[in-house]
């Protein structure tokens, strides 16, 4: 596609719930990246992938978080057992290279709220 | 390990003047740096970006950033803004040479009155 798209745009949680959240990144870009961004926050590192593989998952806050890209394309961030400070901006970006030299282009984001 | 530090969470500023939001960084490793848009409810879009070459850099919507590495300091300028660029900026620095996983800043929200 044209750009990065994320799904849903918003997401109403219950406390205790599980979700998953969807990034459709610019077809054949080799890079993808999660990042959260707390209310008037900057946005900050969850994980990376280079095509399929997932190269750093250091910024992941619990073990109630995962992702995964199993074909290199489209990629899903698994939040489980939602807590109310999960609530946040999920940022998706992709990258042409695996450098990031090209920069980045970002997604709208999915807007997680934990009640 | 790399950082990003923007001095200021708020620049209010009126139109038709000029504006420079400030950005510094650490980092261990040569750098790419970057300066980003958020309009309300949207993603991060790409002002300009420095990788390498000459120190001043022209962006989009009139912006233009200038690297300066024995200050570590990539600060952001427009001579005279609108009203439309009112919005959140954030700096952004990845390790050209090592890391390529970009760090953001904590934001400086520009806004521009009448």
């Amino acid at each position: 596609g044209a750009g990065v798209s994320q799904s849903p745009r918003y997401k109403v949680a219950k406390r205790g719930q599980d979700v998953a959240l969807r990034c459709d990144p610019i077809s054949g870009h080799v890079s993808l990246f999660w990042y959260q961004q707390a209310l008037g926050q900057g946005p900050e590192f969850l994980t990376y992938f280079q095509n399929e593989a997932q190269l750093d998952k250091s910024g992941l806050p619990s073990d109630r978080f995962f992702a995964e890209r199993p074909e290199g394309s489209v990629s899903t961030l698994k939040i489980q057992r939602t807590q109310q400070e999960d609530s946040a901006v999920y940022l998706c970006a992709s990258s042409a290279t695996g450098t990031g030299g090209y920069g980045y282009t970002f997604g709208s984001g999915t807007r997680l709220t934990v009640v | 390990a790399q950082s990003v530090t923007q001095l200021d969470s708020q620049v209010p500023v009126f139109e038709e003047a000029p504006v420079e939001l400030r950005c510094n960084y650490s980092s261990s490793v040569s750098v790419y740096l970057f300066w980003y848009v958020q309009y309300p409810n949207q993603g991060l879009q790409l002002l300009l970006k420095y990788l390498s070459g000459s120190t001043l850099v022209k962006g989009i919507n009139g912006f233009e950033a200038e690297f300066n590495k024995s200050q570590t300091s990539f600060h952001l300028r427009k001579p005279s803004v609108h009203i439309s660029d009112t919005a959140e900026y954030f700096c952004a620095v990845s390790g050209s040479g090592g890391s390529y996983i970009p760090t953001f800043g904590r934001g400086t929200s520009l806004i521009v009155h009448p």
